[in-house]
């Protein structure tokens, strides 16, 4: 069976340009979450989607936004991208999400730089 | 608002060690706790699912308890081998988020 899989693994763009990153979850698994994580605030929940629906979100400005396909499968965009927006974003995913009682499975990350 | 703290920050042993990495949250109210291994550069690995329902869990050389009611995670490792050296994180799920600790990087030497 496939993991988690993210694309691209590694970005450099430019302050204030935009950035799509991209995430394929397990099949069959209809809940994706993504996270940031940098050496200064760890590892920080973004938001999650289950079923095309944004189900949860973490506490990030408006220019973090995410969706989510009918094949599960979930993108994350960054507008106008800052310097502190350089990370890594983690995607997880997990056949009941975060309302149930089945593990989370981590993609391997974008690596984003910001110059 | 959940906080995860995780304790050591770092631990440096030699091969064949048994060892415990603590974990503690600050509320009490979750559904799991999971843990996690992190390689440099790379995504986590999940080890170890506890339901909030569960005293403990079992994987190989790995055992994880959990003490819901006063917020307490551990990880034992046995027999620890340097292909073990890696950032191990803990993670309580409650209020439909996943909240992670700082982790416990650690290094075992040959």
């Amino acid at each position: 069976k496939a993991g988690v899989t993210q694309t691209p693994r590694y970005l450099i763009k430019t302050r204030g340009q935009q950035v799509t990153l991209s995430c394929s979850p397990i099949s069959g698994h209809r809940s994706v979450s993504w996270y940031q994580q940098t050496p200064g605030q760890g590892l920080q929940f973004l938001f999650e989607y289950f079923s095309e629906t944004q189900r949860n979100k973490g506490n990030f400005p408006g220019r973090f936004s995410g969706r989510q396909f009918s094949n599960s499968r979930s993108e994350m965009n960054v507008s106008t991208l800052e310097l502190g927006d350089s990370a890594l974003y983690l995607c997880a995913s997990s056949f009941t999400g975060t309302g149930g009682r089945s593990p989370l499975h981590f993609g391997n990350g974008t690596r984003l730089t910001v110059t | 608002k959940q906080e995860v703290t995780q304790i050591p920050a770092a631990l440096s042993v030699p091969e064949g060690e048994n060892l415990v990495l603590n974990c503690s949250f600050t509320d009490s109210a979750i559904y799991n706790l999971q843990w996690f291994r992190q390689d440099p550069g790379k995504g986590l690995t999940s080890l170890l699912l506890i339901q909030s329902s569960q005293r403990e869990q079992t994987s190989g050389r790995l055992n994880a308890s959990l003490d819901k009611s006063s917020g307490r995670s551990t990880l034992y490792i046995a027999a620890s081998q340097p292909g073990d050296s890696a950032t191990y994180l803990c993670a309580p799920l409650g209020g439909n988020m996943l909240t992670f600790g700082g982790g416990t990087r650690l290094m075992v030497k040959p």
